[in-house]
């Protein structure tokens, strides 16, 4: 069965610093890969998402990268964080089918930059 | 652009209550649709999901939601509650041609009183 594991569960930065949040998934291959990102009392926004490795689509311009170096490892990057980029992380997977894929999501990362 | 509402924040039933959670959606094409659970502090599950056939469709842990084509609605059902429902609700509504990206509500939280 597939699996997707998502790394540190939280994380407390200061504002400047870099970030690195990673999310791997196991037991399946060429997955689709997606980051949203959860604020308080709202719902997910799609932040990046890859059909491939080294394919990476964003959906907002914002403070944050993505690369996806292995087929199914997705990385969340910055070089400076912002307090704005606090929030609840999630990676999520999907078989790629090309239509009608279902998304399943990770355990997600807490982020609190101060 | 697409837009999927969810008319309410919080919910409050007691345990072994009927329950019905109002997701609507505004979108041009044909939609799949899905309904997420999440715990506090946890990752979002997948309760069901809606592509085709039957608008009546079973989930998990007893949960059913109906797709209502002339209403754009694909609300969620329960018959009885149990104290462990007590979670945030997401729905999710994609469509053919949108890449494989889903749009979510902003979540209805449920409590459950015993």
């Amino acid at each position: 069965s597939q699996t997707i594991h998502q790394w540190p569960a939280t994380l407390v930065q200061p504002v400047g610093s870099p970030l690195s949040l990673e999310c791997t998934v196991e037991g399946t291959s060429n997955p689709n890969l997606y980051w949203y990102r959860q604020a308080a009392g709202r719902g997910l926004q799609l932040l990046f998402y890859s059909v491939g490795i080294g394919q990476i689509s964003s959906e907002v311009p914002q403070n944050l990268s993505a690369s996806r170096p292995q087929d199914r490892q997705f990385i969340l990057s910055s070089k400076k964080l912002l307090l704005s980029d606090s929030g609840f992380y999630l990676c999520a997977w999907s078989v790629r089918r090309g239509i009608q894929e279902t998304q399943y999501f990770g355990p997600g990362t807490r982020l609190l930059v101060l | 652009a697409q837009s999927v509402t969810q008319p309410d924040i919080h919910i409050t039933v007691s345990e072994g209550a009927s329950l019905e959670l109002r997701c609507n959606y505004s979108y041009g094409a044909t939609p799949y649709l899905f309904w997420y659970v999440q715990s506090p502090g946890q990752g979002l599950q997948l309760l069901l999901k809606y592509f085709s056939g039957d608008t009546l469709v079973q989930g998990i842990k007893g949960f059913e939601a109906e797709f209502k084509r002339s209403q754009s609605s694909f609300n969620l059902r329960k018959p009885s509650v149990h104290w462990s429902d007590a979670a945030e609700y997401f729905c999710a509504v994609g469509f053919t041609g949108g890449g494989n990206k889903l749009t979510f509500g902003t979540g209805t939280q449920l409590k459950v009183e015993l």
